[in-house]
């Protein structure tokens, strides 16, 4: 199925440093999200987007709805142990463009992780 | 606020077998979304209702199909398993027509191994 483009696919993240990740997409999406996942457990949403250019906080996280409309990123400042896991990125196309109510795109995930 | 929640935690069946899963909405929500996930993969959307009815589904074949009760609570059923249906299964709860649309909020889902 389609999917949404993440990077970086991992990274290694020291206490109190800044981490950023990206999403596009060849498809123009109408609402971007952000999901965090730990092991064993189903995703948590973290922020919602829905106009491009619009930039939305939530606590140390920071997202961006990408001018095109086909990317958006997510920025997590002063990093902590919690804050490990993998972030998801989601779509999606909106009703114009075929996408049902509960259609979102996944991407496959950025990994964070602690520097041995 | 009671939030989404899913049973049974982990599951083993044999190809060939069929098998149901079950989801709770979290209060207040009206449609439930199905996900696959498999490892190391992000989710991949099964189907969704709203009001008892499919409303919307992804890219799997009929042998996958589901219910909702008219307390919101939804049931997945998959026929003939196959080894690739060995994955994590996530039901998803949103306010539907009522609120943000696309604000899906997930259960811990279920893990199902086929042997």
């Amino acid at each position: 199925g389609q999917q949404l483009n993440q990077s970086p696919q991992s990274m290694f993240i020291q206490e109190g440093e800044d981490v950023s990740m990206n999403c596009t997409s060849s498809s123009i999406f109408n609402t971007w999200l952000w999901y965090k996942q730990d092991p064993g457990e189903g995703p948590v949403l973290l922020i919602a987007l829905y106009k491009a250019g619009e930039l939305t906080s939530n606590g140390r996280l920071t997202a961006q709805f990408g001018i095109t409309r086909k990317d958006s990123f997510l920025n997590i400042s002063a990093s902590i142990p919690s804050d490990v896991g993998i972030y998801f990125c989601a779509g999606h196309l909106g009703p114009y463009y075929g996408g049902s109510q509960g259609n979102l795109i996944f991407g496959k995930g950025t990994k964070l992780s602690v520097k041995p | 606020e009671t939030g989404v929640t899913q049973s049974p935690t982990h599951l083993i069946k044999t190809r060939g077998q069929q098998v149901t899963l079950r989801c709770s909405s979290q209060s207040g929500h009206n449609t439930v979304s199905w996900y696959q996930q498999a490892l190391g993969q992000g989710p991949q959307f099964i189907f969704q209702y709203y009001r008892e009815e499919e409303n919307g589904r992804g890219n799997f074949p009929p042998r996958f199909s589901g219910l909702q009760f008219p307390n919101y609570s939804s049931e997945l059923n998959v026929n003939a398993l196959e080894l690739d249906d060995s994955a994590l299964y996530l039901c998803a709860s949103s306010l539907g027509l009522a609120g943000p649309p696309y604000e899906q909020y997930f259960g811990p889902g279920t893990r199902l191994t086929v042997t």
